[in-house]
């Protein structure tokens, strides 16, 4: 059972365009909806993280928008780059649970310059 | 600070055998888990522990020990190894913010093999 369900499973983006990653979860306990970006033969890093009582959160290149309703939520990154070619991991948590992330499947980006 | 650390990076097992795959964490976290990574799979949590003393299990921790006994260590044992466990395995610190946000730090991973 997927709780945390994410698309596509990979993304081609030429440089200086918009990439979108899609998730959505199930259980609606879940608070915390992180971001993590990881570069081939190294660990996830945390990239945004948002909670559900906002709708959008941006820091620089990269936005988060959540639909609380739909139980979804999305990465959106602006002028993408050719150094932002990575994979990306949605996941959710509960407050009452942190250190339990639930991940999603993974997209892998590619930025053609 | 080195943040996460772990070890081995590599490791190739023959089916059957024991090991325990060491991580350490130099940043005073409550919180540390284990986490296996498979391709099309994303991460899945294998166990998890709240404190020194504490832990509890994920979504996949069977073939798979844990203890926590000081807060910088949580070695993860695997008991008698299957080739369904071989994957890269990652492990994580956090430590509840103020705002209830938790940032877990990912170490490198180690890359296990099972023949």
């Amino acid at each position: 059972q997927q709780q945390v369900k994410q698309s596509p499973q990979s993304l081609i983006v030429q440089k200086g365009g918009i990439s979108i990653i899609n998730c959505a979860y199930e259980n609606t306990a879940f608070d915390y909806f992180p971001w993590y970006q990881q570069f081939p033969g190294k660990g996830p890093a945390l990239l945004i993280a948002i909670r559900p009582d906002v709708s959008e959160k941006k820091e620089g290149r990269f936005t988060i928008s959540f639909n609380k309703s739909a139980k979804q939520f999305s990465l959106h990154i602006m002028d993408s780059q050719p150094g932002d070619s990575a994979t990306y991991f949605c996941a959710a948590s509960t407050t009452s649970n942190t250190g339990k992330l639930i991940f999603g499947q993974g997209t892998t980006l590619q930025v053609k310059p | 600070n080195a943040g996460v650390t772990q070890t081995p990076k590599f490791q190739v097992l023959k089916t059957g055998q024991s090991m325990t795959l060491q991580c350490a964490q130099d940043m005073n976290h409550e919180y540390m888990s284990w986490y296996r990574q498979d391709p099309g799979m994303g991460l899945r949590l294998i166990h998890y522990s709240v404190g020194a003393g504490i832990t509890d299990q994920g979504e996949v921790p069977n073939g798979y020990n844990v203890s926590r006994s000081t807060t910088e260590d949580f070695p993860l044992r695997l008991l008698s190894a299957a080739p369904s466990q071989t994957s890269v395995y990652f492990c994580a610190s956090s430590s509840p913010g103020r705002t209830g946000t938790d940032t877990q730090y990912f170490g490198p991973g180690t890359r296990l093999t099972v023949l």
